[in-house]
């Protein structure tokens, strides 16, 4: 079952702790991204990855940081110097260039207690 | 600015009615515009995908408009059912080699029974 996975679908963090999201596919595309998403507020790149070994930062990079270690797997840490973690976090993949489709995982809650 | 409005906020209709959602962009150059359904708690889905010389296109019940003169988009649902109940997302992909996803707030629609 083809697809991207995000997990957990919820998670708390204490202040002060950094917390790692996970996000695998398995549709061999070669771009992951990974997005914030706040109430009344439009999708916010934070990183993004066109190749193995190689990321970006987008447009509120700070606080947070990205590996790309396998095609498959693109985990976003939330450091504790991110001041307002509390969101919902979506991880996208897609083939590669403007006109693919990104494709969206169901994204991961996180709330700082 | 690159920046992506739509309208309304937020819309109920009464199940079987139509309605359509309004999308505007100042984002240039411009590569394609798409819409996404996101149900709560959910990541978005795509629905339609457009570039510059497509003025519609249609996903079933959904019917995308693009005019790239205007810089204007519209959603079209016709004969609404509850499960339309969702936030529908506008992007705009920017052109000239960054592909950079520009994010609307989205529409909030409400079906009632």
């Amino acid at each position: 079952d083809g697809g991207i996975t995000q997990s957990p679908k919820y998670l708390f963090r204490k202040e002060g702790q950094n917390v790692t999201l996970s996000c695998e596919q398995n549709l061999n595309h070669d771009a992951m991204y990974w997005y914030r998403q706040d109430p009344g507020q439009g999708l916010r790149l934070i990183y993004y990855s066109q190749i193995v070994n190689d990321f970006q930062k987008g447009d509120i990079a700070e606080g947070y940081s990205v590996s790309r270690e396998k095609k498959e797997s693109f985990p976003l840490t939330v450091t504790s110097a991110q001041k307002n973690p509390t969101a919902f976090y979506l991880c996208a993949s897609s083939k590669g260039g403007a006109g693919t489709e990104a494709f969206f995982g169901q994204g991961t809650r996180l709330t700082v207690v | 600015k690159n920046q992506v409005e739509q309208s309304p906020q937020s819309l109920i209709i009464l199940e079987g009615k139509n309605c359509t959602l309004q999308c505007n962009y100042t984002v240039s150059p411009f590569s394609n515009l798409r819409w996404y359904k996101q149900d709560t708690g959910r990541g978005p889905v795509s629905l339609t995908i457009m570039t510059f010389s497509e003025n519609t296109k249609s996903n079933g019940r959904y019917t995308a408009t693009l005019d790239a003169d205007t810089k204007q988009s519209s959603l079209h649902i016709t004969a609404s059912q509850l499960s339309d109940s969702a936030s529908y997302i506008c992007v705009v992909v920017g052109g000239s080699g960054t592909y950079k996803y520009i994010f609307g707030t989205g529409t909030r629609l409400k079906v009632l029974a």
